[in-house]
């Protein structure tokens, strides 16, 4: 079966720039979660969706961060400004039904701030 | 708030020898508790985890122990290979979809040739 996809691989910006990433996760997985993961540390949630209905967004920094799934599929996370902080690679990761089973991980979207 | 603490950070070993990698976490809701390995550049994948209802559990080399009642568990890699150099993370997961992965900090495991 196909993997969880991701886009761009790599992106490279300078701070107070805007930046975005796509996800589109394994056919049929219903949770969606956004991991940043920053060099020499274990990945970090950002955010949690249930089919289109956010269940965690704790960790998420609201007043730079935003992501949607509006039709229970693929996924945008979006930056904006960005700022030196958030150079890390944002990992994708989706599980069938309510999350309890395996996470599969996309190959991830570095970002570089400058 | 939940935490999950991975020890070491780096571990590096003899090929053919055993490496093990201990993780304790808070949360005395977590119930599913999975190990992933990063090849330098890529996804991380699963490659064993273990539910609360048992204690061990083994596959080919790799084998994974919990301890409820400590709050630990760890990952045992027997006659390690070259290829098994990566960074390995732990996780802690609660009983639903509402309970969010905590991951460890990771270990480098070099294997020695």
């Amino acid at each position: 079966e196909a993997g969880v996809a991701q886009s761009p691989r790599y992106k490279i910006i300078e701070k107070r720039q805007s930046v975005a990433f796509w996800c589109n996760p394994i056919s049929g997985h219903a949770t969606l979660y956004w991991y940043q993961q920053i060099l020499g540390q274990g990945p970090k949630l950002l955010i949690q969706f249930q089919n289109n209905g956010v269940v965690d967004d704790s960790q998420l920094p609201k007043d730079r961060f935003s992501a949607e799934r509006l039709k229970g599929v693929d996924s945008t996370l979006k930056i904006q400004p960005a700022k030196l902080e958030d150079s890390a690679v944002y990992l994708c990761a989706s599980s069938f039904g309510d999350g309890t089973g395996e996470l599969f991980f996309g190959e991830g979207s570095r970002l570089t701030v400058l | 708030g939940e935490n999950v603490e991975q020890h070491p950070s780096t571990l590096s070993v003899q090929e053919g020898d055993s490496a093990v990698i201990k993780c304790t976490y808070s949360d005395s809701a977590s119930n599913y508790f999975p190990w992933y390995k990063q090849e330098l550049g890529k996804r991380p994948q699963l490659i064993i985890d273990i539910r609360s209802n048992v204690g061990e559990k083994k596959d080919q080399r790799i084998a994974v122990t919990l301890n409820k009642t400590a709050k630990h568990f760890s990952l045992h890699i027997t006659e390690t290979q070259p290829e098994d150099s990566a960074v390995y993370f732990c996780a802690a997961k609660g009983v639903s979809g509402t309970y969010k992965y905590i991951f460890g900090t990771g270990t480098r495991l070099k294997v020695l040739a």
